[in-house]
C-alpha cells in the first residue's frame, strides 16, 4: 500500500459527460501528479501540483481541468468526454517539488461509451 | 522534444539468467532518472531515483548505473526470479527547456519462465 488513495477505482459513463476523479496523498506529501495510461500508450505526465500551486504542465487537453485543494488532496476534472479519453489516471505524490521518489495510487480507470 | 526511450520492448528470459535494460534520454539539461517496476493489476513503485553521473545504486539483485553525459542509465537484474516479472519504467527530469516534468519511457516487459 503506497499511501495514495484514488476514488473512483472504476468509472463507467458517456460520451459528452463530466467526472471527476480524486486524489488524496501520502501523509506530508505535498506534491501531487497526475497521469494518463491509454491503451499502448506509456504513462503520459498530464500536470503537478505542489502545496497547491500549478507547478508543471504536461499532454493536458484543454477539456480536462485539475487542482489541489488546501487539505491536499487533489481533483482532475475530465469534461465533454470523447471515446478516446478512456484510459487508466494515475495519481502520484512525492514530498519535494523537483519529482523526488513518486508513490502511485492504484489508479481510476474510465471507460467512455 | 524530450524521448525517453528504452529496450528491448520485451525480453523473456528463463529462472536464474541475468538481464539488463536500457534507459536512452537527453544528455542536456539532467535533473533525475527514476526506475519504477510496475506489476500487472497493481501501481508502479520507485527502484531508484539517480541523480549524480557514475552513480551506482542497488537494491537486492536489482542494480542500476547512470551515465548523464552520454544519456543512458542500464538496469540489472542477476539471477532473474519468476517474481521480477514486471515492466519496468525509466523516467527522466530535466531542467531548463524540459520544465518541471518526469517523463515515463514505455517500458521494457519482463517475463521469466521457470
Amino acid at each position: 500500500d503506497s499511501g495514495v488513495t484514488q476514488t473512483p477505482k472504476h468509472l463507467i459513463t458517456a460520451t459528452g459527460q463530466r467526472v471527476t476523479l480524486r486524489c488524496s496523498p501520502r501523509s506530508g506529501d505535498l506534491s501531487v501528479y497526475w497521469y494518463q495510461q491509454s491503451l499502448d500508450q506509456g504513462l503520459q505526465f498530464l500536470i503537478q501540483y505542489y502545496n497547491g500551486e500549478e507547478r508543471a504542465k504536461g499532454n493536458i487537453l484543454e477539456r480536462f481541468s485539475a487542482q489541489q485543494f488546501p487539505d491536499l488532496h487533489s481533483e482532475l476534472n475530465l469534461s465533454s468526454l470523447e471515446l478516446g479519453d478512456s484510459a487508466l489516471y494515475f495519481c502520484a505524490s512525492s514530498v519535494s517539488p523537483d519529482f523526488g521518489e513518486l508513490f502511485f495510487g492504484e489508479g481510476s480507470r474510465l471507460t467512455v461509451l | 522534444i524530450l524521448n525517453v526511450e528504452q529496450s528491448p520492448q520485451s525480453l523473456h528470459v528463463q529462472e536464474g539468467d541475468s538481464t539488463n535494460f536500457t534507459c536512452s534520454f537527453p544528455s542536456s539539461n539532467f535533473y533525475a532518472l527514476h526506475w519504477y517496476r510496475w506489476e500487472t493489476a497493481k501501481s508502479p513503485e520507485a527502484l531508484f531515483v539517480m541523480t549524480l553521473n557514475g552513480d551506482e545504486k542497488k537494491k537486492g539483485r536489482i542494480s542500476a548505473t547512470l551515465n548523464t553525459k552520454e544519456g543512458y542509465s542500464y538496469l540489472y537484474i542477476k539471477g532473474s526470479q519468476p517474481e521480477d516479472s514486471a515492466t519496468y519504467l525509466c523516467a527522466f527530469s530535466g531542467t531548463m527547456e524540459y520544465g518541471n516534468k518526469l517523463v515515463f519511457g514505455a517500458g521494457t516487459i519482463l517475463r521469466v519462465k521457470s
